[in-house]
């Protein structure tokens, strides 16, 4: 049961270049995540993905996009990098719960380290 | 003001010793919190999680919540080296109709040093 897996582990990209990262789940979960963690700055959320087919902005959402493909996977791409974006990027996912329903822990991938010159 | 707020730290206890970590948070309708642990390097692993005012116990861990204070604290008894880490406080946004989404928000963090 390999979780969240994140692929790559590590990008380098120069200012302007494009990349996708890529994010799979295995444990059925209704919803997905994707966070920056700066130093200083805690675990700043980009963008969430609450149910298959449905994307929505978090706090941080300037500069990416993300596309939820299926169930299992939710990517997130970045189309002009910028040196602001050097950051450990987290996906993470969690099942969602209806009303009424109290916690919902979240599982997290291993991340991915992105240097932008 | 930050939603959710932590002593960035460094805090340094002996082994041993208890160690206390704090937590403030702003949104008064705030219904779950959680404790997640953070070795350096590695990514964020959920240690507790509390919704009920008072104290919740596992192991060596307590955590304790006071929503009318609107904080919640993590006490590690008997510190370890091993519980050298960052440690996150993490609160549930609940939207307006009530259903959570389990979108957290996250403190900044604080370091925690256990020395021998």
């Amino acid at each position: 049961n390999a979780g969240v897996t994140q692929t790559p582990k590590f990008q380098v990209l120069k200012t302007g270049q494009s990349m996708t990262l890529q994010c799979a789940q295995d444990m059925n979960h209704n919803s997905m995540y994707w966070y920056r963690q700066d130093p200083g700055m805690g675990l700043r959320l980009i963008y969430y993905s609450a149910s298959e087919g449905t994307t929505d902005k978090g706090e941080v959402p300037n500069g990416y996009n993300v596309s939820r493909l299926n169930k299992r996977e939710f990517s997130l791409r970045l189309e002009s990098a910028a040196p602001s974006q050097t950051s450990v990027y987290f996906c993470a996912s969690s099942v969602r719960r209806g009303q009424g329903a109290s916690n919902s822990p979240l599982h997290f991938g291993n991340g991915t380290r992105l240097t932008v010159t | 003001q930050k939603e959710v707020e932590q002593n960035s730290g460094p805090l340094s206890v002996p082994e041993g010793a208890i160690a206390s970590l704090n937590c403030t948070y702003s949104d008064r309708g705030s219904q779950s919190f959680f404790w997640y642990r953070q070795y350096s390097g590695k990514s964020p692993e959920l240690i507790m999680f509390i919704y009920s005012n008072g104290d919740k116990e596992d192991g060596r861990f307590t955590a304790q919540l006071n929503k009318a204070s609107q904080y919640v604290s993590l006490l590690i008894r008997d510190s370890q080296p091993s519980d050298s880490a960052t440690y996150l406080c993490a609160v549930k946004a609940t939207n307006a109709g009530g259903t959570s989404y389990g979108k957290l928000t996250f403190g900044q963090g604080t370091i925690l040093t256990v020395h021998p």
